[in-house]
């Protein structure tokens, strides 16, 4: 399977627990994207690499979030001190210059903070 | 926030029968994307149409677009028990240089066997 992969698929964490999430893109792909996603909503852009530069954040990404894309394959995205208010699907996404902003998403990490 | 609105927020219809779902939105557009979420999976894109297009196919999908009154439509045509999930419009923001997309809150629809 050549498509975006996320790593955990879930994840359970007590408040204020830090976890951290994996994307790994389509390979072929130089941009790559983070969403959150809460029940019932539609998704919200979070933040966005270009190679390894991440070039824009949300403004719903706060201080505790923390986004990586070291080499410019992988991403991984961070959030410190968990809140419940975290709780979500974070969505990952890639797609290359030439799609027209189509682009293709992983299965997404559900996080759960109790 | 969300770009915009989408109708219904929910639709239930028997296989075989077509389900229309329309988006509005708010801002300029350089192009606007349909796609389909199964329960607790992932986004799969659907089909891409670009502001100076009026309407587009793709198999059983007809998607229209009216720049003037900012609103899309989304027709499945025959549809069937496997189209059954959340359908939402994605926009990508005229003026933009990459492929950041502000999405609707969806349209649940269900197809009864």
């Amino acid at each position: 399977d050549t498509g975006v992969s996320q790593d955990p698929r879930h994840k359970i964490t007590k408040r204020g627990q830090n976890v951290t999430f994996r994307c790994d893109p389509i390979s072929e792909h130089n941009r790559l994207y983070w969403y959150r996603q809460t029940l019932g909503q539609g998704p919200e852009f979070l933040t966005y690499f270009q190679n390894e530069a991440q070039l824009e954040k949300s403004r719903l990404l706060s201080d505790r979030f923390s986004a990586e894309r070291p080499k410019g394959s992988f991403s991984t995205l961070e959030i410190q001190r968990t809140e419940q208010g975290d709780s979500a699907m974070y969505l990952c996404a890639s797609n290359s210059l030439d799609r027209e902003g189509l682009m293709y998403f992983g299965p997404g990490t559900r996080l759960t903070v109790t | 926030s969300q770009q915009g609105e989408e109708d219904p927020q929910a639709l239930s219809i028997q296989e075989g029968e077509n389900a229309t779902m329309n988006c509005s939105y708010k801002t300029s557009i350089n192009n606007l994307q349909w796609y389909r979420q199964n329960s607790g999976r992932g986004l799969v894109h659907l089909i891409l149409i670009r502001s100076n297009e009026r309407e587009k196919h793709s198999g059983r999908l007809r998607v229209t677009l009216d720049t003037s009154k900012k609103s899309s439509s989304l027709l499945i045509t025959a549809s069937r028990a496997a189209d059954t999930a959340s359908y939402f419009c994605a926009t990508k923001a005229g003026g933009t240089s990459y492929g950041k997309l502000t999405f609707g809150q969806g349209t649940i629809l269900t197809v009864h066997p």
